[in-house]
C-alpha cells in the first residue's frame, strides 16, 4: 500500500531564508506527483505537478524535484516571505489508479518577518 | 471564471440527520472526487466518479453516499450511519484523459455534529 510521508511536520524560518520541504513515497509506480498549498480553513491550491517522466518543475520562487527511484520529492522555496506561511501537502497518483490522489499529512510552514 | 464551488461553507448537523454537501464545477472535467480532512491527518478519499452516472467507493465510503446525474455536479450525502462526521470536506475535479491531469480543489465545507 502506498504511503506518503512529509518531514518535518512543522517548520519555522526567518524571512528571506531558502528552504526545502521533503516528501517520500513507498511505491515508485507513480503517474505523477502534485504539491499543494493550504491556508487555514481553505481548500487546496495546486502549486506544481511533476509527471513521472520529469525530474523537476519550476514556478516563480518554487522548484519541485522528483526522484522516483529513491521515492522522494522536494519542494524548494527561495527567498521565503511571510505570505508563504501555510501548510504544504504533497500527493501522488499511482499508475493504473482512477486518478485519485494519496496524500501526505503536510508540513506547516511559518515564515517570521 | 472557471473553478469549483462548494456549499455551504459551514454546516451543522444534529445526531441522526442526513445532510448533503454540494459540489459544482465549470471546468468541463469528467472526473470528480470527495475527500475528508481531519486534524493531523492527510486527506482521505470518500468517493470518486469518472463519468456521469458512475461512481466508485474510496477508502472511507461507509456512512456516505453520492450521485452523479450531471457532469458539473457531484453532491455528497453524509448519512446518520457515519459515526464521526465532524470534519472538513473537500471536493476536487480533474480531466483524466488529458495530460498533465492536474487535480483542482474547491474551498471546502466544514461539517460539525452538534
Amino acid at each position: 500500500k502506498q504511503e506518503v510521508t512529509q518531514i518535518p511536520a512543522a517548520l519555522s524560518v526567518p524571512e528571506g531564508e531558502n528552504l526545502v520541504l521533503n516528501c517520500s513515497f513507498t511505491d515508485s509506480a507513480i503517474y505523477n506527483l502534485q504539491w499543494f498549498r493550504q491556508d487555514p480553513g481553505k481548500g487546496l491550491t495546486s502549486l506544481l505537478l511533476i509527471q513521472s517522466s520529469q525530474r523537476e518543475q519550476t514556478s516563480g520562487r518554487l522548484n519541485a524535484s522528483l526522484d522516483k527511484s529513491s521515492g522522494r520529492s522536494t519542494l524548494y522555496i527561495a527567498a521565503s516571505q511571510p505570505g508563504d506561511s501555510a501548510t504544504y501537502l504533497c500527493a501522488v497518483r499511482l499508475i493504473g489508479s482512477q486518478g485519485n490522489l494519496i496524500f501526505g499529512k503536510g508540513t506547516k510552514l511559518s515564515v517570521k518577518p | 471564471d472557471g473553478g469549483i464551488t462548494q456549499s455551504p461553507k459551514y454546516l451543522f448537523r444534529k445526531e441522526g440527520q442526513n445532510v448533503t454537501l454540494s459540489c459544482e464545477q465549470n471546468l468541463n472535467h469528467d472526473a470528480m472526487y470527495w475527500y475528508r480532512q481531519d486534524p493531523g491527518q492527510g486527506l482521505r478519499l470518500i468517493y470518486y466518479s469518472q463519468i456521469v452516472n458512475d461512481f466508485q467507493k474510496g477508502d472511507i465510503a461507509e456512512g456516505y453516499s453520492v450521485s452523479r446525474e450531471k457532469k458539473e455536479s457531484f453532491p455528497l450525502t453524509v448519512t446518520s450511519a457515519q459515526k464521526n462526521p465532524t470534519a472538513f470536506y473537500l471536493c476536487a475535479s480533474s480531466a483524466p484523459g488529458q495530460a498533465p491531469n492536474e487535480q483542482f480543489f474547491g474551498p471546502g465545507t466544514r461539517l460539525t455534529v452538534l
